[in-house]
């Protein structure tokens, strides 16, 4: 099946670092991928909408000077969370769809825990 | 817009019995799809049943199984012989699939399995 690989599963960073976290799909062209947030016992929030080769599309609220998304490739896409602080502390958690088939379910990767001190 | 709701944050089953988790979904396309994904301890998002909205016929995986009222907007899932592996969370999901492209989530069940 379809696999999507995040990478870290965690980090630690110290407030105004910035770190980036990488999402791949091993064996499939992701022409679309999403970016979630996760709270503790809550749900996933849908941060942006990234489409490759072109800017990604942010959720209302989300910063997108402060979450920098990259999709430079079928493959790969990044989230870069700029000048951390510690309320950015967080689960991180990418998906990714090919179009080629329309009623394909989102593949995820195993998440981002993003600890911030 | 896409809304879904999950309007029970718990439920519990015993094992071997059956449970049906519900949700609702509020959208103005006509061409969608919906989804329950399984988020166990371990964080790792798994799909568990999709249904495309044009289709009359509930989806069922196994054990899964869904009860789709288009009219309703209603989507639950049916979980029958619960096994303790299928404690987790689960989401509803629904999917727009023209213009652009957008899962939404609802809030989440939390689903416990009694021994």
């Amino acid at each position: 099946g379809a696999v999507v690989s995040q990478h870290p599963s965690w980090v630690i960073c110290k407030s105004g670092t910035s770190v980036k976290i990488e999402c791949r799909s091993l064996d499939f062209q992701a022409t679309t991928m999403f970016w979630y947030r996760q709270f503790p016992k809550q749900s996933l929030m849908l941060m942006a909408t990234s489409n490759e080769g072109s800017k990604a599309t942010y959720e209302q609220g989300v910063e997108k000077d402060k979450f920098l998304i990259n999709h430079a490739s079928l493959t790969l896409s990044t989230l870069t969370v700029t000048s951390a602080h510690p309320e950015d502390s967080s689960f991180y958690i990418c998906s990714a769809r090919t179009e080629r088939q329309p009623n394909s379910p989102l593949h995820f990767g195993n998440g981002t825990r993003l600890t911030v001190t | 817009a896409q809304t879904v709701t999950q309007s029970q944050p718990e439920m519990s089953v015993q094992e071997a019995e059956t449970v049906t988790l519900s949700c609702t979904y509020d959208t103005s396309e006509s061409d969608y799809y919906l989804f329950w994904y399984k988020q166990p301890p371990s964080r790792q998002m798994i799909l568990v049943i999709r249904q495309e909205a044009y289709k009359q016929q509930n989806a069922t995986e196994n054990r899964f199984s869904v009860n789709f009222q288009k009219a309703a907007k209603s989507f639950s899932l049916k979980i029958s012989d619960s096994q303790l592996g299928d404690a987790a969370m689960y989401f509803c999901a629904s999917f727009k699939a023209s213009g652009t492209y957008k899962y939404i989530f609802g809030t989440g069940t939390r689903l416990k399995v009694l021994a």
